[in-house]
């Protein structure tokens, strides 16, 4: 079965540090790989997206991901964080002989502190 | 550009009760996704519409959710009578042809009670 873990609920981080928000997955094939972020009150806004091509892929706002296909992994990172990076962070995959759907994580609650 | 809109953007029913939730997508994408999020889990797909054609229907959780998209446009997702374990944020979502990326609305949040 199709399935993206994010194993923490809720990931802590001081403000000028950097932060990794993991994601793993189970997917049949080689799928695309996505990042989404939903700050308070909105909507999910796309962040940045692995489809082929270079492991490390850079989105918007200064994160980048990197795909681990032997740990079937794709975890965001950034550098130094922003208190204006704190909101709930989604990993999802699409499955390219199953196109239409995204398969998502619970989310992980990004806290980072001044 | 507008983005995806969804309406109402809050709808608090009692258990029984009938609920339609609506989406208007991007101009232009005939591809129209609904969601929803159950209780801080996972976002799970419902179903999808191409232009007015439902592609994919396999994550409606049973017939009491009806979902319609009559000319291509805008979509409905009734509920119909809601029991309180469909209390949830509902997410639409919108991809123009051949484009991997989804393009989500802000959510309407429904309590059932």
């Amino acid at each position: 079965a199709q399935s993206v873990a994010q194993p923490e609920d809720q990931v802590n981080v001081a403000e000028g540090n950097p932060l990794t928000v993991k994601c793993t997955y189970s997917v049949s094939g080689n799928p695309y790989l996505f990042w989404y972020v939903q700050y308070p009150n909105r909507g999910l806004q796309f962040l940045l997206k692995y489809i082929t091509g270079d492991n490390l892929v850079k989105g918007s706002y200064g994160f980048e991901a990197e795909f681990n296909k032997s740990q079937t992994s794709f975890h965001l990172k950034k550098p130094s964080a922003l208190v204006s990076d704190s909101a709930l962070y989604f990993c999802a995959v699409r499955d390219r002989t199953n196109f239409n759907k995204f398969y998502f994580g619970s989310g992980t609650k990004l806290n980072v502190k001044p | 550009e507008a983005g995806v809109t969804q309406f109402p953007s809050h709808s608090v029913i009692e258990k029984g009760q009938t609920v339609t939730l609506r989406c208007d997508p991007i101009s232009g994408h005939d591809n129209l996704y609904w969601y929803r999020r159950v209780m801080g889990k996972e976002i799970k797909f419902l179903l999808h519409f191409v232009k007015e054609s439902k592609q994919d229907e396999s994550g409606m959780p049973n017939n009491r959710f009806l979902a319609e998209r009559t000319g291509g446009t805008y979509s409905t997702l009734k509920v119909q009578p809601a029991e309180l374990e469909d209390s949830g944020v509902y997410f639409c979502a919108s991809s123009p042809p051949r484009q991997e990326t989804q393009y989500f609305g802000p959510g309407t949040r429904l309590l059932v009670l």
